[in-house]
């Protein structure tokens, strides 16, 4: 069974403050994604990494940045944290020849 | 990108009642993908099914890609089948997701 763990689960931050939400993954898979879940807009992808190095946007990556230093970790940087980003964030990783994506149980994350 | 809409966006069944849920997606597709989210928030994913018509358990998908369009069968729903099923698609060439919203499932007993 694919693992994928996040770190913290929770996390409250303050306006303007630094965070920083880690992902790591034993599955060995190449692809790595970041997303956010909010009522009403379902599930959106802010960024995502081909393999150790790369970085790539997806559809809402303004106030993000992405960091892909292995194959198995990806973490994502809100630099200065704003209300809006309040969310529930999942990391996935991919097998890109099956086409299938396999998730964290999610990180809580509430700015003050 | 792709849009992807999933129907209907809530279903209420009796125990034992077979659920039909539907997603439409508005450009190929290479990859398509089911998943399940509980109450709690977790995501499991059911199955790929990317074309053609895939069974596991009680779920059975079909995936009809020149019409862009896919089902997931649920049969003999049970109570604990309760929580949010989700469609994702691949779009074609990118290998990156578009989910669609979401069919919020309640099975009562």
């Amino acid at each position: 069974e694919a693992a994928v763990t996040q770190s913290p689960r929770n996390k409250v931050a303050v306006t303007g403050g630094k965070v920083t939400l880690s992902c790591n993954q034993t599955n060995n898979h190449n692809n790595m994604y970041w997303y956010r879940q909010d009522t009403g807009h379902g599930l959106r992808l802010i960024h995502y990494s081909y393999g150790a190095g790369s970085t790539e946007k997806g559809d809402i990556p303004d106030g993000y940045k992405a960091s892909r230093p292995s194959q198995e970790n990806f973490s994502l940087i809100l630099e200065l944290a704003t209300p809006s980003q309040t969310s529930v964030y999942f990391c996935a990783s991919g097998d890109a020849d099956r086409g299938e994506q396999y998730f964290g149980p999610g990180t809580r994350l509430t700015v003050l | 990108g792709q849009q992807v809409q999933q129907s209907p966006s809530s279903l209420v069944l009796q125990e034992g009642e077979n659920a039909e849920l539907q997603c439409n997606f508005s450009s190929t597709a290479t990859q398509l993908q089911w998943f399940y989210q509980s109450p709690g928030g977790s995501l499991v994913s059911l199955l790929s099914n990317p074309s053609g018509t895939k069974h596991t358990g009680r779920l059975t998908s079909t995936t009809v890609t020149k019409e862009r369009r896919s089902s997931l069968h649920i049969s003999s729903s049970q109570t604990t089948d309760s929580g949010t099923y989700l469609c994702a698609i691949e779009d074609t060439g990118y290998q990156n997701f578009y989910f669609g919203k979401g069919t919020s499932l309640t099975v009562i007993p």
